[in-house]
């Protein structure tokens, strides 16, 4: 079974600039997750989408957005892009269904490394 | 709200070492309790989870106990191998949190293991 799959792996992009991440849950799972891991903060959560709907966002600005198609396939964009936006931007998938969610395993992917010149 | 606090790393240790990395959180509810693992160039990886006071995750030879009363959940294992070299990650998830799968984590702790 794959597991969660992140394009691309690696981007520069200039300040102003707008960026598109994109995150392939796996199979049958319903919910993402996406985070932002920077070494001064830390891992932080941005936001979750389940069934195409968001559910949960985190404390970032509105140029932070996402959203989910009907296969659960996610995207993330960032519209002017800042240096502090430099990041390893993660994406975890859970089922979504169940049980209760907060002992629902997360599966995260490699990360796309985001660099803001 | 919610908050967990490491030790700062990096933590260097020799094979076959002992190991212990300090986890201790701020939550409210009853949270649970996960630590995760960090590979170079990898996502994180589920090592062990709790999810209730007394519980003990164990995972390829780590442990972890959810101590309610200290508000603990210190990682150990009893011999290390360079291959666990790694930065770790403790977490905690509530349902009061924001989002209910939404993760909590500490800053991290590097591990080193020499030969």
């Amino acid at each position: 079974k794959a597991g969660v799959t992140q394009t691309p792996r690696y981007l520069i992009k200039t300040r102003g600039q707008q960026v598109t991440l994109s995150c392939s849950p796996i199979s049958g799972h319903r919910s993402v997750s996406w985070y932002q891991q920077t070494p001064g903060q830390g891992l932080q959560f941005l936001f979750e989408y389940f069934s195409e709907t968001q559910r949960n966002k985190g404390n970032f600005p509105g140029r932070f957005s996402g959203r989910q198609f009907s296969n659960s396939r996610s995207e993330m964009n960032v519209s002017t892009l800042e240096l502090g936006d430099s990041a390893l931007y993660l994406c975890a998938s859970s089922l979504g269904t169940g049980g209760s969610a907060t002992n629902e395993k997360l599966f995260f992917g490699s990360g796309t490394q985001l660099s803001v010149l | 709200g919610n908050s967990v606090t490491q030790m700062e790393g990096p933590v260097t240790l020799s094979e076959e070492a002992f190991l212990t990395i300090n986890c201790t959180y701020t939550a409210t509810g009853y949270p649970s309790l996960f630590w995760y693992v960090q590979y170079p160039g990898e996502g994180l990886q589920l090592l062990l989870k709790a999810t209730k006071a007394d519980d003990k995750g164990s995972n390829k030879g780590f442990e972890a106990t959810y101590r309610k009363e200290t508000t603990s959940f210190h990682l150990e294992k009893g011999s290390v191998q360079v291959s666990d070299s790694a930065v770790y990650f403790c977490a905690l998830r509530s349902e009061r949190s924001t989002g209910r799968r939404a993760l909590t984590f500490g800053s991290g702790t590097r591990l080193q293991v020499q030969p």
